[in-house]
């Protein structure tokens, strides 16, 4: 059984640098979410896609953030110029026919 | 923004005894869903209950769901040590009831 896979599990990049997460979800799954967790806070959304077109994106994401899931399979998450606030976990879900949404373990990232 | 926010934030109780979260919202849902995350891992779907239900049972889980109050409970009866973890309630914040936003979280720490 393959669940949601994230990669790497752990970014650790100097302040400035640029950074890119990968997301494969659960294969038939059509919705592919990212979110955001810092210590002691449940998930903040930071955008969703459905198949390859992208819903919606918060707008506490920052216009170094960007998203892309090309061939609404796999998807990517991209920091430019990270910065030490952007430390934290990042986490993607992928869901089908239900708000149910699976998890992968996330990507921590620490900037330094 | 989180829509959700649990209550108590933390919660220590012996093993054996059950736990009560409660999470209130701001605005009409379509449904509310329960998550559980160990430690440093990604959340686990726990729940989901639609807002024309009031009740729903699984396992040692019983959510409940008042609309009128927009608040929703979590019961877990005859806690164990592996209970321990965070417990997150989550909102659909989009017609489509696809967008999830979560509460900040209940952790819940089960004493051997």
């Amino acid at each position: 059984d393959t669940g949601v896979s994230q990669d790497p599990r752990h970014k650790i990049t100097k302040r400035g640098q640029n950074v890119t997460f990968r997301c494969d979800p659960i294969s038939e799954h059509n919705r592919l979410y990212w979110y955001r967790q810092t210590l002691g806070q449940g998930p903040e959304f930071l955008t969703y896609f459905q198949n390859e077109a992208q819903l919606e994106k918060s707008r506490l994401l920052s216009d170094r953030f960007s998203a892309e899931r090309p061939k609404g399979s796999f998807s990517t998450l991209e920091i430019q110029r990270t910065e030490q606030g952007d430390s934290a976990m990042y986490l993607c879900a992928s869901s089908l026919a239900s708000p149910e949404a699976f998890f992968g373990q996330g990507t921590r990232l620490t900037v330094v | 923004s989180q829509q959700g926010e649990e209550d108590p934030q933390a919660l220590s109780i012996q093993e054996g005894e059950n736990a009560t979260m409660n999470c209130s919202y701001k605005t009409s849902i379509n449904n509310l869903q329960w998550y559980r995350q160990n430690s440093g891992r990604g959340l686990v779907h726990l729940i989901l209950i639609r807002s024309n239900e009031r009740e729903k049972h699984s396992g040692r889980l019983r959510v409940t769901l008042d609309t009128s109050k927009k608040s929703s409970s979590l019961l877990i009866t005859a806690s164990r040590a592996a209970d321990t973890a965070s417990y997150f309630c989550a909102t659909d914040a989009d017609p489509g009831g696809f967008k999830t936003i979560f509460g900040a979280g209940t952790r819940l720490f089960v004493k051997a």
